[in-house]
């Protein structure tokens, strides 16, 4: 079956301090990944997307590269803020007959401090 | 409306009672998805609605869960004679079409006691 594995948190950095966030997924067929943010008191938002291999996500400062052959989407950002404190999944789509389920990690904390 | 909408916010329910969810999808979206989302792990595919058609309903739990969608934009989520361990938060989801970004709720946390 499908599985999202990521990085278990809770993560915890000063502002300014570079930001990886490990995610490894198995798939049958060939998955789209996302990256999703839960900001406290939000609903989930999507950061970033890759759908074939090789690509990548960019968004806020946020970047995931698609490898096919390590199967992994890592997150980074360079240096994180205060304001990117938030639960962050990492999810992958097949799409496949009728079948058009999101299957997610279990979800990272980040919390920067100033 | 501007988001997903999801009604109630919290809902409290003693055992075996029947509750109901409620999401109302950004106007205009196709498709409509429910997820379920226990304490410390990550959303679960539930049932998605292509229009007013269940497309997918193969992560409903068991036959006490069962979701509508009459009118292919409102769908209600009904939980028949619940157990503590149906309590999680409950996420709805649309997108304007298949495959295209889909739009998170902020949720309806289900309780029960």
């Amino acid at each position: 079956g499908n599985s999202v594995t990521q990085m278990e948190g809770p993560v915890t950095l000063s502002e300014e301090a570079f930001l990886t966030i490990n995610c490894t997924y198995t798939a049958t067929g060939y998955p789209s990944l996302f990256w999703y943010v839960q900001y406290p008191g939000e609903g989930l938002q999507l950061l970033l997307k890759a759908t074939k291999a090789d690509d990548k996500g960019s968004n806020k400062g946020f970047e995931a590269t698609y490898r096919k052959e390590t199967t992994s989407f890592h997150l980074e950002k360079g240096s994180v803020q205060v304001s990117d404190s938030a639960v962050y999944f990492c999810a992958l789509l097949i799409s496949s007959g009728s079948a058009r389920q999101l299957t997610f990690g279990s979800g990272t904390q980040l919390t920067v401090l100033p | 409306g501007a988001g997903v909408s999801q009604t109630p916010s919290n809902k409290v329910t003693e055992k075996g009672k029947y509750v109901e969810l409620r999401c109302d999808p950004i106007s205009g979206h196709t498709a409509l998805y429910w997820y379920r989302q226990s304490l410390g792990q990550g959303p679960e595919f539930l049932i998605y609605f292509q229009g007013t058609g269940a497309a997918d309903d193969s992560g409903l739990p068991n036959d006490r869960f069962f979701a509508v969608r009459p009118e292919g934009s409102v769908s209600t989520l009904k939980i028949q004679r619940t157990e503590r361990g149906d309590s999680a938060v409950y996420l709805c989801a649309s997108s304007l079409q298949l495959n295209t970004e889909a739009f998170f709720g902020q949720g309806t946390r289900l309780t029960v006691v």
